[in-house]
């Protein structure tokens, strides 16, 4: 099992260009989302899934997009990065249900410069 | 809204020193209480889940307990290779869609010196 993985695992973009974070998992979890984790912060929830086909917003959703077509894939696209979204994101996944643990990516540390 | 604190924000043990660090939370509807590890440029990896006031579980060096309104995270004569942070997060809410999220707290960072 390789778990939740995660690309790229570094990223520089300039203000306005669009890129796609990928997460990927394979131990068949249904709830799959993603945080951004900044200094002083700690973790907040962007966007969430629970299953294909569905997904909702979470605390920091504004500049970001999710789509969930398949059960192993959950990708983060920012439409047009703003140095704000400088940050470090983490995607997770767990069995839904029962308050199930939630198991975390490598990360993706992202720069808007 | 759901609130988590942690304390203290940093903490510098001598190796074999034994210690507490503390999450007190505010919810409506505890459904489960989580205790993480972060090492740094990692990703958050998952040590216990605390889910009832009066229960404990224990790994190794570490046993997370739970009241109603805080959890304890005891390390017990910690070496270095416990120097993390340690994150503590709840989830709370009515069973359904949209209620598996958690809510984190700032973290604890832990150093142990050898």
């Amino acid at each position: 099992n390789a778990g939740v993985t995660q690309t790229p695992k570094f990223q520089v973009l300039k203000t306005g260009q669009s890129m796609t974070l990928q997460c990927a998992q394979d131990m068949n979890h249904e709830y799959m989302s993603w945080y951004r984790q900044d200094p002083g912060m700690g973790l907040r929830l962007i966007h969430y899934s629970v299953g294909a086909g569905i997904t909702d917003q979470g605390e920091v959703p504004n500049g970001y997009n999710v789509s969930r077509s398949t059960t192993e894939d959950f990708p983060l696209r920012l439409l047009s990065a703003a140095p704000s979204q400088t940050s470090v994101y983490f995607c997770a996944s767990s069995y839904s249900g029962a308050p199930y643990e939630q198991y975390f990516g490598p990360g993706t540390r992202l720069t808007v410069t | 809204e759901d609130q988590v604190t942690q304390s203290p924000e940093a903490l510098r043990l001598q190796e074999g020193e034994s210690s507490s660090l503390n999450c007190s939370y505010t919810v409506s509807g505890l459904r489960g209480l989580f205790w993480y590890r972060q090492d740094p440029g990692k990703g958050p990896e998952f040590l216990f889940t605390l889910y009832s006031a009066g229960e404990e579980k224990e790994k190794e060096r570490l046993k997370a307990t739970l009241t109603k309104k805080e959890s304890f995270l005891h390390i017990t004569a910690p070496k270095p290779e416990d120097s993390a942070t340690y994150l503590c997060a709840v989830q709370a809410g009515i069973p359904g869609a949209g209620s598996y999220q958690l809510t984190f707290g700032k973290g604890t960072k832990l150093s142990v010196i050898p």
